[in-house]
């Protein structure tokens, strides 16, 4: 049971222009929602987050959108980086829950 | 502090033979979290802990997985007698603050391959 999907496992994307991540998720109870990047070989570093009594969140070159109704969660990142390439996981939790449930992750390439 | 330090980083190990996977907190952090991510896959929970006490470990496979959080010195995630599809890494979290997944530091994880 995937609460939390990623559809794209991968996106290339040309560097300046806008990349568009996208994220689904199912369980109504998840009122928090945050991105994390993976290098190789590293943790996940946490990008931005978002509250389900918001509809965006916007910080520097990240911005994340939530729409509740169609429980759907998207990053964009513009203008995109080479830095940027990386894997790119959405993850969730419901209120109270002490666990993250993440998506499958897409992995971004930007293009010089 | 360098953060939240797992290890070993990569760790071999045959079917049958126990592993062992440490992770230390960031200072002041009293909250550990381990993850499993498998091949293709996101991360997925397995247990949470406080210092002395398992808090949710609903992640956690039934049989031969166990975690500890000792009131001295890191959080243990043993395996005993692996077998293959126990190949995965294997992330630790730690946080100040219960109720803080937006307080969530992640360590770069113990890769476990079993031969």
């Amino acid at each position: 049971d995937q609460q939390v999907k990623q559809n794209s496992p991968s996106l290339s994307v040309q560097e300046g222009r806008i990349s568009i991540l996208n994220c689904d998720y199912t369980n109504s109870m998840f009122d928090y929602f945050l991105w994390y990047k993976k290098y190789p070989a590293e943790g996940p570093t946490f990008l931005i987050s978002i509250s389900s009594i918001k509809d965006k969140n916007e910080d520097g070159r990240f911005t994340v959108f939530l729409n509740k109704s169609a429980k759907h969660l998207s990053l964009h990142i513009v203008p995109s980086q080479p830095g940027d390439s990386a894997v790119y996981f959405c993850a969730a939790s419901a209120r109270g829950a002490q666990k993250l449930v993440f998506g499958q992750g897409t992995r971004l390439t930007i293009n010089p | 502090n360098a953060g939240v330090m797992q290890n070993p980083r990569h760790l071999v190990r045959r079917r049958g033979q126990e592993a062992r996977l440490r992770c230390s907190p960031m200072k002041g952090h009293s909250h550990v979290y381990w993850y499993r991510q498998l091949p293709e896959e996101g991360l997925k929970f397995m247990v949470y802990l406080q210092k002395e006490n398992i808090i949710d470990e609903s992640g956690m496979p039934k049989e031969r997985f166990s975690a500890e959080f000792p009131k001295e010195g890191p959080s243990i995630l043993r395996i005993q007698q692996v077998v293959r599809g126990d190949s995965a890494a294997y992330f630790c979290a730690s946080s100040e603050l219960q109720s803080s997944v937006s307080g969530y530091t992640f360590g770069s994880g113990t890769r476990l391959t079993v031969v």
